[in-house]
């Protein structure tokens, strides 16, 4: 299965900056999840991102939030624009590989927002 | 609307005792069901996953149970350790449409294995 290294690990940001989070696969790879995971919750799926086109948000997610980047088969960035306290949360990417839709998740980035 | 819908949300087993965690899903287009294990401070990990063409996979102490007529499937832990304390969650996912690739998660279940 795909190794995901994902940075930074956990950060604690002003209210109104932004937060970059990266996810670098050791694979090439065609689709790149990112969820958000709240305290004490479920995973939720913010967006698609597949190389070459826009990524496709989920109900509840905008661009202008949640802005993604998808340079390559390899590289996938996600940030938390303007945050505020509710933007704390953990905030994973997740690539699919192999035939059977082996999922892999990275270790995650913990957010704060004060 | 949630997809999964996962019980019990907590669950306390004694050392050696089965955890069982059960999942029930709606959207027939659904042909992977993976569970997933969580510590805290990290991303889920992979324990094992089933197709619906099986009704059962064993993996060591962990084994799925599934029932496609019911649309039903389980986690069972056998001789449950205090390592095995995590947080669980059930998925699922499709080949097709709306479910294309992505993993819809379950709410999670809350194991403590006391020694």
């Amino acid at each position: 299965s795909a190794v995901i290294s994902q940075k930074p690990s956990r950060d604690i940001c002003q209210r109104g900056t932004s937060l970059t989070i990266q996810c670098q696969v050791d694979s090439q790879v065609t689709m790149m999840f990112w969820y958000r995971q709240q305290p004490g919750q479920s995973l939720t799926l913010i967006a698609t991102a597949n190389q070459g086109s826009e990524a496709t948000y989920e109900s509840g997610f905008v661009i202008d939030k949640f802005p993604i980047s998808r340079p390559n088969l390899t590289f996938s960035t996600l940030t938390v624009s303007n945050m505020s306290p509710e933007d704390s949360s953990i905030y994973l990417c997740s690539v699919v590989t192999g035939k059977y839709y082996g999922y892999t998740f990275g270790s995650g980035t913990r957010l704060t927002v004060v | 609307q949630q997809q999964v819908k996962q019980s019990p949300q907590s669950l306390i087993v004694q050392k050696g005792g089965i955890s069982i965690i059960n999942c029930a899903y709606e959207n027939t287009a659904f042909d992977y069901f993976p569970w997933y294990q969580q510590f805290p401070g990290k991303g889920p990990a992979l324990l094992i996953a089933i197709r619906p063409d099986v009704s059962e996979k064993k993996e060591g102490r962990f084994t799925i149970s599934f029932n496609k007529s019911a649309k039903q499937f389980s986690l069972h832990i056998m001789d449950s350790q205090p390592g095995d304390s995590a947080t669980y969650f059930c998925a699922a996912s499709g080949r097709g449409g709306s479910t294309l690739g992505r993993l819809y998660f379950g709410r999670g279940t809350q194991l403590t294995v006391w020694p």
